[in-house]
């Protein structure tokens, strides 16, 4: 089957651009999720969304990320302004459903100069 | 809120050895899932380990074991006949009531 499906692969923009990423999730995976991983650590959740529905937002920060998952598929993520402290590398993961296993795309490294 | 504590951030161990990384989690779910990921280099994070918390049993897969503690809230992962291929970070995953928590990581080097 096919992974999953992110892109770009790399982003460089300045302070205060915006930036968009895309995510195909695998195909019937009804749960999808964005992470930012900064160096060194782990994973950490932004948003999930179960379909078109959001489970999880917590540690999303609003005034400046929004994420949307149209017609429960593919998903895209924003930043809006960026600021120095986005770098890092944004996953997209999908599962089949809640509390299953978690499959990864290569990510997306991005660069705030 | 669930934690996840990996308090190894660096481990190395020799070609053909056995090693254990170590994780702690918190939470007030009964019911619940656990992780084990492996990142290498550069590269894409895959699953190693899956384990549900309402089974008793360890789960085994080839060389990789786990050492589930319930009642400690204790998670760790057993590499037995370690290869050059098994360096990596490795992140442990805690899943409850649908939502999603990874500890920071521990880098696993094998040495030759």
């Amino acid at each position: 089957e096919a992974g999953v499906a992110q892109s770009p692969r790399y982003k460089i923009i300045e302070k205060r651009q915006s930036v968009a990423f895309w995510c195909n999730p695998i195909s019937g995976h009804a749960t999808l999720y964005w992470y930012q991983q900064i160096l060194g650590q782990g994973p950490k959740l932004l948003i999930q969304f179960q379909n078109n529905g959001v489970v999880d937002d917590s540690q999303l920060p609003k005034d400046r990320f929004s994420a949307e998952r149209l017609k429960g598929v593919d998903s895209t993520l924003k930043i809006q302004p960026a600021k120095l402290e986005d770098s890092a590398v944004y996953l997209c993961a999908s599962s089949l459903e809640l509390n299953q296993p978690q499959h990864f795309g290569d990510g997306t490294r991005l660069s705030i100069l | 809120a669930q934690t996840v504590t990996q308090s190894q951030p660096e481990m190395s161990v020799q070609e053909a050895e056995t090693v254990t990384l170590s994780c702690t989690y918190d939470t007030s779910e009964s019911n619940y899932y656990l992780f084990w990921y492996k990142q290498p280099p550069s590269r894409q994070m895959i699953l190693v380990i899956r384990q549900e918390a309402y089974k008793q049993q360890n789960a085994t897969e080839n060389r990789f074991s786990v050492n589930f503690q319930k009642a400690a809230k204790s998670f760790s992962l057993k590499i037995s006949d370690s290869q050059l291929g098994d360096t990596a970070m490795y992140f442990c995953a805690f899943i409850g009531a649908g939502k999603s928590t990874f500890g920071d990581g521990t880098t696993l080097t094998v040495k030759p």
